[in-house]
């Protein structure tokens, strides 16, 4: 079966702190991608990044990063330095053949609440 | 801002009622994607539509349909509302349709059913 988990519920972290949301998930897909959203307050879902399974170098992009490991079928988040504006809810999803039958179905996973406080 | 649209963005209505809630996707986008999101159940796909035509149904009741107009709006049609229907449902559009399309996310119509 695919599924994602995000283990952690919510995180609270002061301003400057580095933080890391992990993401596991399963499937019996050899190709598969995995993906990160955003959902500030204001509710609007925001795509962050796209990996596919054959890309396991990891990724920054200013503050973000993100470590794709297919050892231990993860795909963390980090954000360097927090700041107020990363105050959101934040979603890991995959999409894989075998799952979504050749199609672009997204299952998501229950999302990390990250508050950051000033 | 995604590109893509929805309206309305708030709606609250009764229960039985029916609504329509509207999709654009991003220009030159061909696939559109539903989503509901609930407290309870998460992110879940509804239905995804490519040129016009259905590719993918998720965990859509058979109360709840939908389409893909030639102009590649879309529209979902809720009908005979539960109060369990409340939610924010989400529009996406992509490019193509096959798994890995990076999907867009619309702003929301967030329905309330009282």
């Amino acid at each position: 079966a695919q599924k994602v988990t995000q283990a952690q519920t919510e995180i609270s972290v002061v301003e400057k702190e580095d933080v890391t949301l992990d993401c596991v998930y399963e499937t019996r897909d050899t190709t598969y991608y995995l993906f990160w959203y955003k959902q500030p307050p204001s509710g609007e879902l925001v795509f962050l990044i796209r990996r596919n399974s054959f890309d396991e170098q990891n990724e920054i992009s200013g503050r973000y990063s993100w470590n794709f490991q297919k050892s231990t079928s993860s795909f963390n988040f980090t954000i360097t330095a927090s700041q107020v504006v990363d105050s959101a809810v934040y979603f890991c999803a995959l999409s894989g053949p075998m799952f979504s039958g050749g199609y672009n179905k997204l299952i998501f996973g229950a999302g990390t609440r990250l508050a950051v406080h000033p | 801002d995604s590109g893509v649209t929805q309206t309305p963005k708030h709606l609250i209505t009764a229960t039985g009622q029916r609504v329509t809630l509207r999709c654009s996707p991003r220009s030159g986008d061909l696939s559109v994607y539903w989503y509901q999101q609930s407290l309870d159940q998460g992110l879940q796909f509804l239905i995804q539509y490519y040129n016009g035509e259905e590719r993918a149904k998720g965990n859509i009741l058979e109360r709840f349909s939908a389409q893909q107009f030639p102009d590649l709006h879309s529209e979902l049609n809720l009908s005979s509302l539960e109060l369990g229907d409340s939610a924010l449902y989400f529009c996406a559009s992509s490019v193509g349709g096959r798994e890995g399309d990076t999907q867009y996310f619309g702003p929301g119509t967030r329905l309330t059913v009282l």
